[in-house]
């Protein structure tokens, strides 16, 4: 069965500083990795997506990510946070084959100290 | 626009009732998601359908019901056998032919038993 880790529940960055927040996955075949991004009482936003190709994939807002198939990782990076990333960012993974919902991780809630 | 929306934002259900959440979506998805959100426990499950008129239970479905009647359409049900029904709802769709797409996902219903 898939599962999906996020390491840190809460991770704080100065403003300019890099963000790096970690996901790790489980999965039997090759999946699809997505990255959403969720604002205080709203609803989720994708911010990027691997599916297959190019193993770097860059997202809106300035985020990127790499597939990491030997470690079985999807982290998500920003060279410099803004005050506007504080947010909660949930990694998720779905099945190349079948037709089964995403599974997500518990989420990260990212904060950005001026 | 296409999108997907939720009613009611916020609602209010006394203790023994059982209120009906909305989501209507005009992408022409095939699926749709329910999700329940607690804080520090990322999105679970509640019930997916894939197709009208069939859906299947997720991780929590004890306590919740759903109908497929239409395809724009999927409401979900909090019943009085929900034990602790407090929590944000979210709502997502996706093509059930393009899984790479990812879910998109509606602003959300904040539930609170008084």
């Amino acid at each position: 069965a898939q599962s999906v880790t996020q390491l840190g529940s809460h991770v704080s960055v100065s403003e300019g500083a890099l963000v790096l927040l970690r996901c790790n996955y489980s999965s039997s075949v090759p999946p699809y990795l997505f990255w959403y991004v969720q604002y205080p009482n709203q609803g989720l936003q994708l911010l990027l997506k691997y599916t297959t190709g190019a193993t770097l994939v860059k997202g809106i807002n300035g985020f990127e990510a790499e597939f990491k198939k030997s470690e079985t990782s999807f982290h998500l990076t920003k060279p410099s946070a803004h005050m506007s990333d504080a947010a909660e960012y949930f990694c998720a993974v779905s099945l190349v084959s079948g037709n089964t919902p995403l599974v997500f991780g518990k989420g990260t809630r990212l904060s950005v100290i001026a | 626009d296409g999108g997907i929306t939720q009613s009611p934002k916020y609602l209010f259900r006394k203790e023994g009732q059982n209120v009906t959440l909305s989501c209507e979506q005009n992408l022409n998805h095939d699926a749709m998601y329910w999700y329940r959100q607690d804080p520090g426990q990322g999105l679970r499950l509640i019930y997916y359908s894939q197709i009208v008129n069939d859906f299947q239970k997720g991780d929590i479905a004890e306590g919740y019901s759903v109908s497929r009647e239409k395809k724009e359409s999927f409401p979900l049900t909090v019943t009085s056998a929900q034990k602790n029904p407090t929590a944000f709802y979210l709502c997502a769709s996706s093509r059930a032919d393009a899984l790479w797409r990812g879910q998109f996902f509606g602003p959300g219903t904040r539930l609170t038993v008084l």
